[in-house]
């Protein structure tokens, strides 16, 4: 089946502009995650969604960041104002649940996309 | 605040030399160890998952082990088509059970 999609794959932008990413999930996974990875840097949780309950954003750098989800399908990722250090590649990642009993370890598997590389000038 | 090390930071390898990359982790309560190997302009790609210390996960020519302070990911006999990053994450018990933390990654290069 189809895996978690990403869009664009790539993309340059001049400091100060707004961005947006968007993840396309796996068809059916109620969870979806965020993260950055910059060079170097191993990779940042930003923010997760289950469902219908509240989002997680503890992880976001910056009230310049935001990301929606509409009930368990896409979701977009915004950076306002973006600026130089903000460069990095996007990674979604979507799992079935979020937490499931050891003997569902298939469960607690992230599934990543491709990522979005990110530079900003 | 959880931690994770990986060592070494790059490692190269002729075809068919055996060795270990290692996984540190320093955290309030383990829930459980991830390995995952990223190609160059991918995404992370799922290996394993190990849960409690002595458990080990086999496949291919790769076995993931786990004790209470580290993991190893022993690759037998690699191949070039090994080449990779190899990333460890950890999940930790307690309300924030679904993040992963992620060290930096082990750069992994099998030479023909």
């Amino acid at each position: 089946g189809a895996g978690v999609s990403q869009s664009p794959s790539n993309k340059v932008t001049e400091k100060g502009k707004d961005v947006e990413l968007r993840c396309d999930p796996i068809s059916g996974h109620t969870a979806l995650y965020w993260y950055r990875q910059r060079l170097g840097q191993g990779l940042e949780f930003l923010i997760y969604f289950q469902g219908n309950s509240a989002p997680d954003k503890s992880g976001l750098p910056s009230d310049r960041f935001s990301a929606e989800r509409t009930g368990e399908s896409v979701s977009t990722l915004t950076i306002q104002r973006t600026q130089q250090e903000d460069s990095a590649v996007y990674l979604c990642a979507s799992s079935p649940r979020a937490v499931l009993p050891r003997l569902s370890s298939s469960y607690n598997e992230q599934f990543f996309g491709p990522g979005t590389r990110l530079t900003v000038l | 605040e959880d931690q994770v090390t990986q060592s070494p930071e790059a490692l190269r390898l002729q075809e068919g030399e055996s060795s270990s990359l290692n996984c540190s982790y320093t955290v309030s309560g383990l829930r459980g160890l991830f390995w995952y190997r990223q190609d160059p302009g991918k995404g992370p790609e799922f290996l394993f998952t190990l849960y409690s210390a002595g458990e080990e996960k086999e496949k291919e020519r790769l076995k993931a082990t786990l004790t209470k302070k580290e993991s190893f990911l022993h690759i037998t006999a690699p191949k070039p088509e090994d080449s990779a990053t190899y990333l460890c994450a950890v999940q930790i018990s307690g309300g924030s059970n679904y993040k992963l933390t992620f060290g930096k990654g082990t750069l992994l290069t099998v030479n023909p």
